[in-house]
């Protein structure tokens, strides 16, 4: 299985300050069709997941601007221009690749 | 967008089983892959089955193969996970999601799932 490594495990933020997170996985990520199925979930304190990023860095509808993706390959960031009260929960980067889909462990984002 | 409604979890005594649905009405299910996902107690996120937009194709975790059966009917919008033998490692709030070129979007707000005696 692809094993995806999420660093740091928790981060503080400041309000209004940017933040960034990392995910690595163990194996190239590059898919037949040439996409990469890397993407960015956020979870709020006691919600379901919600979708961020997919395909490294498409946004998708309604998340703000202050969310971005990128990478290449193996290494893969989400980074938050200027982080807002509402950004605090857990951050996970999954990748749909291969098979079985695998997450990483999650990201604490806290003030 | 309403999101989907996961419905059929519960306490359950280990080895018994449990049938959970996922219904949503903000769109065609026919149209879309479909997913269950768990999230053990103050854990992580972990896929659990897959099946593709007409039924034909299934896939399962390993931890579940055997004993975990994803179907649906698209003619009612649902998607079902049909859990057998089930064991205290099964614990866990249990999404429905829908495939969105790779990423999971449309989650429900989940079911919780408690293997106990």
């Amino acid at each position: 299985d692809i094993v995806m490594t999420q660093t740091p495990l928790s981060s503080p933020v400041t309000l209004g300050q940017p933040a960034s997170i990392s995910c690595r996985s163990s194996q190239s990520l590059v898919a037949s069709d040439g996409n990469i199925y890397l993407s960015w979930l956020q979870q709020r304190p006691g919600q379901p997941p919600r979708l961020l990023i997919y395909k490294i860095s498409n946004r998708f509808s309604g998340v703000p601007d202050r969310f971005s993706g990128s990478g290449a390959g193996t290494d893969f960031t989400l980074n938050i221009s200027r982080v807002e009260a509402e950004d605090v929960g857990l951050y996970y980067c999954m990748q749909a690749t291969h098979f079985p889909y695998t997450f990483g462990q999650g990201t604490r984002l806290e003030i | 967008e309403v999101q989907p409604v996961e419905s059929g979890g519960g306490l359950v005594q280990p080895g018994g089983s449990l049938r959970l649905s996922c219904r949503g009405s903000s769109f065609t299910f026919s149209d879309h892959w479909m997913y269950w996902v768990r999230q053990a107690p103050g854990k992580g996120l972990v896929w659990v089955s897959r099946m593709n937009a007409d039924g034909s194709y299934t896939a399962h975790a390993d931890s579940v193969k055997g004993r975990f059966t994803i179907s649906r009917d698209n003619a009612r919008n649902a998607l079902f996970l049909q859990m057998n033998s089930l064991r205290a490692e099964d614990t866990a709030v249990y999404y429905c999601g829908r495939d969105f070129y790779g990423g999971f979007d449309q989650w429900g707000q989940g079911i919780l799932v408690t293997v106990s005696s």
